[in-house]
């Protein structure tokens, strides 16, 4: 079984630019969510996405969109980069008919915008 | 606003050293408490999946339980070794989406 799996594992940016970030499923799960963490906090929920529609989303402005595609894996973009959105990307997946809903992480993706 | 805190946020104990977190969450809207465990450089290790008041749930040494009435559950290591050193967090979801994490306890065992 294929643990969650993450790319790049980091990245440096630009103020203004644009990044995309991929998360790869566990085998067999069809629901994956994106967490931010910056320094000294716990993961911050950005989004969820079950079977390719949005499922929920939190505090995050319009510039963090996602998708998810046919085979479950993701994508988290974010345009017009601040330096606030310096932190460590965490995503997970998990299989929404399974009782408590364990999601299962990634080792993230370290973003510093410059 | 929704909040779950974690204490302490960080803790050395000795080798040997039985040693427990704890962790506050909101009393109502309960779904499940979740427990992870997260070595540096890896990925956080879901532990536990605590989802009925009263739960108790055992992996080796570690242990936990659950208040779901008074909104706090407990974390215990049972004779700490050095591979327990990481940091355990834990998140609250009230539904079947988002979870709030705490901001994690960093444990450090000495040898």
């Amino acid at each position: 079984e294929t643990g969650v799996t993450q790319s790049p594992t980091h990245l440096i940016k630009t103020r203004g630019q644009q990044v995309t970030l991929r998360c790869s499923s566990q085998s067999g799960h069809n629901t994956v969510s994106w967490y931010q963490q910056a320094l000294g906090q716990g993961p911050q929920f950005i989004f969820q996405y079950y079977r390719e529609e949005e499922n929920g989303r939190g505090n995050f402005p319009p510039r963090f969109s996602g998708l998810q595609f046919p085979n479950y894996s993701s994508e988290l973009n974010v345009n017009a980069l601040e330096l606030d959105d310096s932190a460590l990307y965490l995503c997970a997946s998990s299989l929404q008919e399974l009782e408590g809903y364990t999601q299962y992480f990634g080792p993230g993706t370290r973003l510093t915008v410059l | 606003i929704l909040n779950v805190e974690q204490s302490p946020q960080s803790l050395h104990v000795q080798e040997g050293d039985s040693t427990n977190f704890t962790c506050s969450f909101p009393s109502s809207n309960f779904y499940a408490l979740h427990w992870y465990r997260w070595e540096t450089a890896k990925s956080p290790e879901a532990l536990f999946v605590m989802t009925l008041n009263g739960d108790e749930k055992k992996k080796g040494q570690i242990s936990a339980t659950l208040n779901t009435k008074e909104g706090y559950s407990y974390l215990y290591i049972k004779g700490s070794q050095p591979e327990d050193s990481a940091t355990y967090l834990c998140a609250f979801s009230s539904g079947t989406y988002k979870y709030i994490f705490g901001t994690g306890t960093r444990l450090k065992v000495l040898a």
